[in-house]
């Protein structure tokens, strides 16, 4: 069975970092495309970052040079570092994996990720 | 980026009706492979989003067939042939052609009357 577990998430001041892990079960996270996805009240659905089985990484513009996108192929485990954060960064992260010529068939949970002073 | 519009934003139905919400991309979604990579997930109260149908029209794996989807080049359709409980919720479409620049809609929030 697949499953995406998240963790990581928490109340963060403006500036600080945090990392979110995405435990992955029932596939391997190398051999797939991984997506980070957040969810925001009153903003709804944003992509945020992507990274490709080959190890190409992508990211929102609202991002670019703050997160990093990353993965542990011994934990099969999927990683979003998050640095100089903000205000509107606070969102539900979640991963989820995309199938080629499917999408973003599986989700996580999500963790929740609010930064204020 | 590509603008994903839903309509209607709220959708008050009763049981057993059908249902039907339109999504309107800004631009088409017709990829240069031919494939047309528009999706619908669902999302219940407190649950992550779901994939629903992808490609426009084909159903995810366990997805029952009360689900529709159809469209083509930037209008599209998710019909449901018979509102249950279990399909409240918010519906959102998303768009994968620019990939890896996912788009989504801003949801629509089905309800029971």
């Amino acid at each position: 069975e697949v499953q995406l577990v998240e963790s990581g998430g928490g109340l963060i001041q403006p500036g600080g970092s945090l990392r979110l892990s995405c435990a992955a079960s029932g596939f391997t996270v190398s051999t797939n495309i991984m997506i980070w996805l957040r969810q925001a009240p009153g903003r709804g659905l944003e992509w945020v970052s992507v990274i490709h089985r080959g190890g190409q990484t992508y990211y929102a513009d609202s991002v670019e040079g703050r997160f990093t996108i990353s993965r542990d192929n011994s934990m099969n485990t999927l990683y979003l570092q998050m640095n100089s954060l903000r205000d509107e960064d606070t969102a539900v992260y979640h991963c989820a994996r995309i199938t080629s010529n499917v999408g973003t068939d599986y989700w996580g949970q999500g963790t929740l990720v609010t930064v204020s002073s | 980026d590509i603008v994903m519009t839903q309509t209607p934003l709220s959708s008050p139905v009763t049981l057993g009706q059908p249902a039907s919400i339109s999504c309107r991309s800004s631009q088409s979604l017709v990829h240069s492979d031919g494939n047309t990579y528009l999706s619908w997930l669902h999302q219940r109260p407190g649950q992550p989003p779901r994939l629903l149908i992808y490609k426009i029209s084909n159903r995810f794996s366990g997805v029952p067939d009360r689900f529709s989807g159809s469209g083509a080049g930037t209008d599209f359709t998710l019909k449901i042939s018979r509102v249950e409980a279990e399909d409240v919720g918010v519906y959102y479409c998303t768009q994968a052609t620019q990939f890896p620049q996912y788009t989504f809609g801003q949801g629509t929030k089905l309800e029971i009357k």
